[in-house]
């Protein structure tokens, strides 16, 4: 069975940095883009980049370039997020999530989220 | 402001049809990406419910279709039902910003 859980969630304040991670189990983890998303409170979902199966690419959206870093390492069957300079504004719950090969970023299987909140 | 537009609620009967609207631009849907769907119940994992526009995975009833013309996507359900009551949103890619993006969301009420 297909499972993806984050981790690393909590509280940080604004400047901070924070590592997420999501364990893959139940697939070749190695054979799969893998994507990260987040929603904010009470608003809707944002896709944030993702990486290529052996890690060599990876592609992420305006909002968090040069702040955010998305990488994995396929021995462990781990996907990783590391937050830097955070704002406020990144206040959400993050999710992990597997995309269907070939269907051009379709995520079949999601993590259920770990919380991150920015504030003082 | 969200660069795929749907409407923010929608609300049927049990039994009956409704369709959730996912209109773009010629960036994204009418450049001919593909437009996937997800159904998002708070506190749980989104789930797949369409992929490359009309396509179900397994384990979805077919209850759930989706159609794409020009710069618009359709999600249609049929013979509602009160677990579908969750939020609804479309996702496809945007060649000018070089990004996945996703709709605004629409909560479903089943009356």
């Amino acid at each position: 069975e297909v499972e993806l859980v984050e981790s690393g969630g909590g509280l940080v304040q604004p400047g901070g940095y924070l590592r997420l991670s999501c364990a893959a189990s139940g697939f070749s983890f190695s054979n799969y883009w893998m994507s990260w998303v987040r929603q904010p409170p009470g608003k809707g979902l944002e896709w944030l980049g993702n990486i290529k199966e052996d890690g060599s690419a990876t592609n992420s959206v305006d909002s968090v370039k040069g702040r955010f870093t998305i990488s994995r390492d396929n021995v462990k069957k781990s996907l990783n997020l590391q937050m830097n300079s955070l704002r406020g504004e990144d206040t959400a719950v993050y999710y992990c999530a597997r995309e269907i090969p070939g269907q051009h970023v379709a995520l079949d299987y999601w993590g259920q989220g770990t919380l991150v909140t920015v504030s003082s | 402001q969200s660069v795929l537009t749907q409407p923010p609620s929608v609300s049927g009967a049990p039994g009956l049809r409704v369709t959730i609207s996912c209109t773009g631009s010629g960036s994204n849907i009418g450049a001919g990406f593909d437009v996937h769907w997800y159904q998002h119940l708070p506190g749980t994992a989104p789930k797949l419910l369409i992929y490359g526009s009309n396509n179900r995975p397994s384990g979805v009833p077919d209850r759930f279709s989706g159609s794409k013309s020009g710069m618009s996507a359709s999600l249609a359900i049929i013979g509602l039902q009160a677990e579908d009551e969750a939020d609804y949103y479309c996702q496809s890619y945007d060649s000018s910003l070089t990004a996945v993006v996703f709709g605004g969301g629409t909560k479903l009420t089943v009356l």
